[in-house]
């Protein structure tokens, strides 16, 4: 079945460690995105990326890095920077942003905490 | 700028009663307006859209949404609420194509009372 894949479900990182997620989707959508959710704060957008090869910033991105090398694949690293970093985080997918007549298909989450 | 705010973070039913989920959105533009639900520790799963055409839309799990545009409102009913519905309910909106243009509310908590 097509969707997208996020692993590890749970992790846990000591403080000053720099930890990666991973998003694999096998929906051959072009757009990749990932959120951090906060109880109370809704989701918000930490980097996007519409093609292989590139991707962008979004609101939250500090303490953040990640890579665009495969179409199937949108990895996040949570660096040493992100000054409080444990959260639930969510990739998702979605075909060309050409109009919203799209929707986007998220990923079951991971959950980082910091120990 | 557009945002979305979701009335009452809280919201308990009794099994078999009505569901009301409210939002209000604000945007200079013609919105497009979604609604998903997320259960416990998993992602979220779009319930219906609204983009452009008949108002009332009609979603999964006997969901519908009236986009009010006079009201700046898209809430989410359901005549009659099942213990399956409890979850967290998000209301977002974007004036342009795109997911990284979408903002989401802070959601909405649903506590269906059997």
């Amino acid at each position: 079945d097509g969707g997208i894949t996020q692993s590890p479900k749970y992790l846990f990182r000591k403080e000053g460690q720099n930890v990666t997620l991973s998003c694999e989707q096998n929906l051959n959508h072009d757009a990749m995105y990932w959120y951090r959710q906060d109880p109370g704060q809704g989701l918000r957008l930490i980097y996007y990326s519409q093609i292989v090869n590139d991707f962008q910033k979004g609101d939250i991105a500090e303490g953040y890095s990640v890579s665009r090398e495969k179409k199937e694949s949108f990895p996040l690293t949570v660096t040493s920077a992100q000054k409080n970093p444990t959260a639930f985080y969510l990739c998702a997918s979605s075909t060309p942003p050409t109009g919203m007549n799209t929707e986007a298909f998220f990923g079951q989450g991971t959950r980082l905490t910091v120990v | 700028a557009q945002s979305v705010t979701q009335l009452g973070s809280h919201v308990s039913v009794s099994e078999g009663a009505l569901v009301l989920l409210r939002c209000n959105y604000s945007s200079s533009v013609p919105p497009y307006l979604f609604w998903y639900v997320q259960y416990p520790n998993q992602g979220l799963q779009l319930l219906l859209k609204y983009t452009t055409g008949a108002t009332l839309v009609k979603g999964i799990n006997g969901f519908e949404a009236e986009f009010k545009k006079s009201e700046t409102s898209f809430h989410l009913t359901k005549p009659s609420a099942h213990m399956s519905d409890a979850a967290e309910y998000f209301c977002a909106v974007t004036s342009s194509g795109g997911y990284q243009k979408v903002t989401f509310g802070i959601g909405t908590k649903l506590q269906v009372i059997p």
